[in-house]
């Protein structure tokens, strides 16, 4: 059974700082994985979704990895700045079924 | 449409009452996705529609709750004879395949 973990929980860093968001699964037979941003009150905005066969994706100050042998993915935010505040969340597709993880509730400080 | 689009966004209902909320996925979307979202937690599956397949059905928590999709478009998630512990964001979800997954902005529940 698939199950996804994203650590930390919570991350409160100063604007301006690169960070790094880990999402880990425990199965590596996976179609695709995509991540998420979810605002207070909003529904989910897709980031970047990466095929099992693919490294990486980019999209502006974003770019996510994927590791199926290891079972991870990290998403890289540069240069951080208080708009990035949110949720992030990140869902393993295994066929038509996702499986989340909890997510990471970024803040950053002006 | 350009996104997916639910309403209501927000029902205020009293308990026992029915309620219907609707989802318009994007246009060619073959896939299309109910969760349910409670406060501070995370997204709970409740069912699946793929083209003219059976839905998957599985993640419905009570005969309560019963979806359709009509035309493989709109979806209306209903839900009969309140009760409080349905309150919550539900989020409607569509994909073409396995391609990326674009969700709406949500229908808030309350359950008075």
């Amino acid at each position: 059974k698939q199950e996804v973990t994203q650590i930390p929980a919570a991350l409160s860093v100063p604007e301006g700082e690169n960070l790094v968001l880990n999402c880990s699964f425990t199965d590596s037979a996976i179609y695709n994985l995509q991540w998420f941003r979810q605002d207070p009150g909003k529904g989910l905005t897709s980031l970047l979704l990466i095929q099992s066969s693919q490294r990486e994706q980019t999209s502006g100050r974003l770019n996510a990895s994927l590791d199926k042998s290891s079972g991870r993915s990290t998403l890289y935010i540069a240069a951080s700045q208080p708009g990035d505040s949110a949720t992030y969340l990140c869902a393993v597709r295994g066929n038509y079924q996702l499986i989340w993880g909890a997510g990471t509730k970024l803040i950053i400080k002006p | 449409g350009a996104g997916v689009s639910q309403s209501p966004s927000n029902k205020v209902t009293e308990k026992g009452k029915d309620v219907e909320l609707r989802c318009d996925p994007i246009s060619g979307h073959t896939a299309l996705y109910w969760y349910r979202q409670s406060l501070g937690q995370g997204l709970e599956f409740l069912i699946y529609f793929q083209g003219n397949s059976a839905p998957d059905k599985s993640g419905l928590p009570s005969d309560r709750f019963s979806a359709e999709r009509t035309g493989g478009s709109v979806s209306t998630l209903t839900i009969q004879r309140t009760q409080q512990e349905d309150s919550a964001v539900y989020l409607c979800a569509s994909s073409l395949d396995l391609h990326p997954l674009f969700f709406g902005e949500g229908s808030r529940l309350t359950v008075l």
